[in-house]
């Protein structure tokens, strides 16, 4: 079976940390990704862990362990507009291909 | 230019109507993909077609029929909508299997 994990709802304050985690567990495993989703948008992808260890792009860095089947997003200094939902995303093998299996998503509000 | 585009925006009808949405995407991807996100905002994968193939069927009630014309376009067909229809449908499409997706903005579907 296929079980992606993460908190439905979070709360920090501009100018903080927040660290969003996510565990899974799944049929095959060929990445993990982030995606931010803003109320009535696209997703938009964030950040891909093939490779244990830590991916850091700016404020965002992303953390993998294959081996616990955990992942987490790490935002810095938050802004006011880092409030949205933050989606973690397996890439799993599906059948002849791989597809993208979401959790339900993370949605983080920031305060002033 | 926008690189993953869906029509229409919004979408109203009645139950038992047929309807369609339309998806393109110029970035020359060969794989693209259609999701369903519920009220709970939560993504599921519906299909998926790499270069006008379909690749994957989730399971989808045989009212949906996907229909690729080339690999840039992946059109939607809902026959005899239901209540529980009612979501946002995005399109998505990537450059290959191991790749993260770009994601059009969604069309939400109210069936009334």
């Amino acid at each position: 079976g296929q079980n992606i994990d993460q908190p439905t709802e979070m709360t920090a304050t501009e100018g903080a940390i927040v660290q969003i985690n996510c565990t899974y567990q799944t049929s095959g495993f060929n990445g993990l990704f982030w995606y931010q989703q803003h109320a009535g948008e696209a997703p938009t992808f964030l950040s891909y862990n093939v490779l244990d260890g830590l991916e850091e792009k700016g404020r965002f860095s992303s953390f993998l362990s294959r081996s616990k089947g955990y992942s987490y997003l790490l935002l810095k200094e938050l802004q006011m507009k880092d409030s949205a939902s933050y989606l973690c995303a397996v890439l799993a093998p599906g059948g002849a291909t791989n597809k993208l299996i979401f959790g339900t998503g993370t949605l983080l509000a920031v305060q002033p | 230019d926008t690189a993953v585009s869906q029509t229409p925006k919004y979408l109203v009808t009645q139950m038992g109507n047929d309807k369609s949405i339309k998806c393109e995407q110029n970035l020359g991807h060969d794989t693209m993909y259609w999701y369903k996100q519920d009220s709970k905002k939560f993504l599921k994968i519906m299909f998926s077609y790499n270069n006008k193939e379909l690749i994957i069927n989730e399971t989808v009630p045989n009212r949906f029929s996907p229909k690729s014309p080339d690999k840039a376009h992946l059109n939607l067909h809902i026959n005899s909508l239901e209540l529980g229809d009612s979501a946002v449908y995005f399109c998505a499409s990537s450059p290959g299997q191991a790749w993260g997706y770009t994601f059009g903005s969604g069309t939400r579907l109210t069936v009334v």
